[in-house]
């Protein structure tokens, strides 16, 4: 069974704590993405991966940053914590498309409260 | 810039009849579209895709159209059930990374 798993399902820091969220996929996927979701606001793409030790930012980097160094972990970090970062965080992961489309799959989510 | 709309926030419908949820877009071409169920609390779960050159596509009680002149996609449920109650996206799949609508919450009623 396929699995994109993330190191926790809730997480309390504080202001100005650096956070660590990991994300592990088990498919050998090339591509790992990092969303967050708010009521109202929908997925929102933070950072994505095509490759090891390659990101890309998304529509909302900033307050972000990221981490591939191995094919099947990409982590997402909070330098500095900020409450507006409170917020449900989603890993996903995709193979390349190589002209077909490919299902994306998604780990259970990081509920963040910063506090 | 892309943009996707996913008609209603939330649809309630009674237990037995078709739902219909619609995902509309401009300034894009995708060469296709996917549906995937989000519960609450969990990550989204992929269901169905469809190619820019089909235009219906089906899964048990899911059908899913795509129109590329209208750019619009809608996906029914037959015979919906209290089960088939969360929140369906939609994404366009081009050369970029996948662009999701913000949803529709569906409540079927027993």
């Amino acid at each position: 069974d396929v699995k994109v798993t993330q190191s926790s399902r809730y997480l309390v820091k504080r202001t100005g704590e650096k956070v660590f969220l990991e994300c592990v996929q088990d498919m050998d996927h090339e591509n790992m993405f990092w969303y967050r979701q708010d009521p109202g606001l929908g997925l929102r793409l933070i950072y994505f991966s095509y490759d090891v030790k390659m990101k890309e930012k998304g529509d909302i980097p900033e307050g972000y940053s990221v981490s591939r160094e191995k094919k099947e972990r990409f982590s997402l970090i909070l330098e500095s914590a900020s409450t507006n970062q409170t917020s449900m965080y989603l890993c996903a992961s995709r193979p390349s498309g190589g002209g077909f489309s490919y299902e994306q799959y998604f780990g259970p989510g990081t509920r963040l409260t910063v506090t | 810039s892309q943009k996707i709309e996913q008609n209603s926030e939330a649809l309630n419908i009674q237990e037995g009849k078709t739902a219909t949820l619609t995902c509309n877009y401009t300034n894009y071409s995708p060469a296709y579209l996917q549906w995937y169920r989000q519960d609450p609390g969990r990550g989204p779960v992929f269901l169905l895709l469809i190619r820019e050159n089909e235009k219906e596509k089906r899964k048990e009680r899911l059908k899913v159209t795509f129109d590329t002149t209208l750019k619009q996609s809608l996906f029914h449920i037959t015979a919906s059930q209290p089960a088939d109650s969360a929140t369906y996206l939609c994404a366009l799949d081009g050369d970029t990374p996948l662009v999701f609508g913000k949803g529709t919450r569906l409540s079927v009623i027993a």
